[in-house]
């Protein structure tokens, strides 16, 4: 069993819709991070969550950390083919050195 | 701008046939590490630096070292390739001190074939 479950694993749709990913855990956590990482390339960090319940804004990006802190949701507003990509999500061990990653939910937004 | 740089993009080395990648950064980041990532997979980290403090994962094999000469550069020597080494190696950083500790910074990933 996985530290961190992302659901959906796989997600294609059409330019122009709403969708939402999860990224959900029995465990609790300080802190947690959503990177995107396009075909070919490196993860970018796109958000930290750290308060319980926080909800974080990035253009069309919105970002919440559960209220219990073992849980998080990304949601995209008016998806565009740049959106494209493998979302992670990710959360430090105790001493904040080393980052354990859920299983990705890998995007395709079809023009 | 500040940034975490991977050399080569693109590998292509034989069986058996020591490779080296490189990784270099300008952010002054007192950690390093190095990911390998498989196909629609998560990254695996396979081990990292704080300064000249060198940490192995468990399940890394003998086959990947590493080395960290200074505070910018760090490689990765992977002594006898084999076809299940190939993938995309991804170095990162990160600061290493206060409450954005854990958030790391990647390059842009070299990847290995193994002929």
């Amino acid at each position: 069993t996985q530290l961190l479950e992302q659901s959906p694993q796989f997600l294609s749709i059409q330019e122009g819709e709403n969708l939402t990913v999860y990224c959900n855990s029995s465990s609790v956590f300080s802190s947690l991070q959503w990177y995107r990482q396009e075909p070919g390339e490196g993860p970018v960090l796109l958000v930290t969550v750290v308060t319980g319940g926080e909800v974080k804004k990035l253009k069309r990006l919105t970002f919440q950390f559960g209220d219990a802190r073992k849980d998080s949701s990304l949601h995209i507003t008016a998806a565009q083919p740049g959106d494209t990509g493998l979302y992670l999500c990710a959360v430090p061990n105790n001493a904040g050195n080393m980052l354990t990653f859920g299983g990705g939910t890998r995007l395709m937004v079809k023009p | 701008d500040a940034m975490v740089i991977q050399n080569p993009r693109y590998q292509v080395t034989q069986f058996g046939k020591p490779v080296t990648l490189s990784c270099s950064q300008t952010l002054n980041h007192n950690v390093m590490y190095w990911y390998q990532q498989k196909s629609s997979q998560a990254p695996k980290l396979l081990f990292h630096y704080y300064d000249k403090d060198f940490n192995n994962e468990a399940d890394t094999p003998d086959n990947f070292q590493s080395r960290r000469p200074n505070t910018s550069f760090c490689f990765l020597d992977i002594r006898s390739p084999g076809l299940g080494d190939a993938a995309m190696y991804l170095c990162a950083t990160s600061s290493g001190t206060g409450i954005l500790y854990s958030e790391q910074y990647f390059g842009p990933g070299t990847r290995l074939t193994v002929t």
